[in-house]
C-alpha cells in the first residue's frame, strides 16, 4: 500500500525566503507526481505535474523535483510572499492510473 | 473555458439522511474522479468514472455510489448518512485515465451531518 509523507506538517516563515517542501513514498511504482496548492475550505489548485520519467518540472518562482529510486520529491519556492500562504499537497498516480494517493500536507504561512 | 464545478457548495444533512452531490468536468474531458477530505487531512480517493463506466473504486462503504452521464457530468450518492461522512468533497476530471495527464479539482462541496 503507497503511503505518502509530507514534512514540515506547519512551516512558517518571513516574506523574501526560500524554502523547500518535502514529499516522501514507500512506493515507487508511480505514473506520476503532482504538487497542488489548497487555500482553507477550497478546492485544489494544481502547480506542477512531473511525469514518472522526468526528474524535476519549473513554473515561475516553483520548482518540483522528484527521486523515485529515493522515494522523494521536494517543492521549492523561491522568494516567498505573503499570497504563497496555503496548504501544499503532493499527491501520486497510482493503483493502475486511476487514483491519486496524497499526502496529508504541509502548512505554510508566510509573514510580513 | 469554465474549470470543473461541483454543486451544491456546502450542504447540511441529518444522520440517515441521502444525499445527492454534482460534478461537471472541464470540456473535453471524459474522467471524473470522487475524493473525500476530512478536516485536517488530505483527499481520499473513493470513485473514477471513464466513459461512464466505474474504473476504480477506494474503500468505502456500500453506501457511497456513483454514476457517470453521457455529458460525462457525475453524481456521487451517499446513502444513511453518518456523522463521520462530514468532509469536503472533491471532484476532479482529466482528458482520460491512459494519458496520465494532470488531474483538476473543483472547489468541493462541504457536506455537514449532524
Amino acid at each position: 500500500k503507497q503511503e505518502v509523507t509530507q514534512i514540515p506538517a506547519a512551516l512558517s516563515v518571513p516574506e523574501g525566503e526560500n524554502l523547500v517542501l518535502n514529499c516522501s513514498f514507500t512506493d515507487s511504482a508511480i505514473y506520476n507526481l503532482q504538487w497542488f496548492r489548497q487555500d482553507p475550505g477550497k478546492g485544489l489548485t494544481s502547480l506542477l505535474l512531473i511525469q514518472s520519467s522526468q526528474r524535476e518540472q519549473t513554473s515561475g518562482r516553483l520548482n518540483a523535483s522528484l527521486d523515485k529510486s529515493s522515494g522523494r520529491s521536494t517543492l521549492y519556492i523561491a522568494a516567498s510572499q505573503p499570497g504563497d500562504s496555503a496548504t501544499y499537497l503532493c499527491a501520486l498516480l497510482t493503483g493502475g492510473g486511476n487514483k491519486l494517493t496524497f499526502g496529508t500536507g504541509t502548512q505554510l504561512k508566510v509573514e510580513l | 473555458d469554465a474549470g470543473v464545478t461541483q454543486s451544491p457548495t456546502h450542504l447540511i444533512k441529518t444522520r440517515g439522511q441521502h444525499v445527492t452531490l454534482r460534478c461537471s468536468p472541464i470540456s473535453g474531458h471524459k474522467s471524473v474522479s470522487w475524493y473525500q477530505q476530512v478536516l485536517g487531512q488530505g483527499p481520499q480517493f473513493i470513485f473514477q468514472y471513464y466513459e461512464k463506466e466505474e474504473r476504480g473504486r477506494g474503500n468505502f462503504p456500500d453506501r457511497f455510489s456513483a454514476r457517470q452521464f453521457p455529458n460525462y457530468s457525475s453524481e456521487l450518492n451517499v446513502n444513511a448518512l453518518l456523522l463521520g461522512d462530514s468532509a469536503l468533497y472533491l471532484c476532479a476530471s482529466s482528458l482520460d485515465p491512459l494519458s496520465r495527464r494532470a488531474e483538476y479539482f473543483g472547489p468541493g462541496t462541504r457536506l455537514t451531518v449532524t
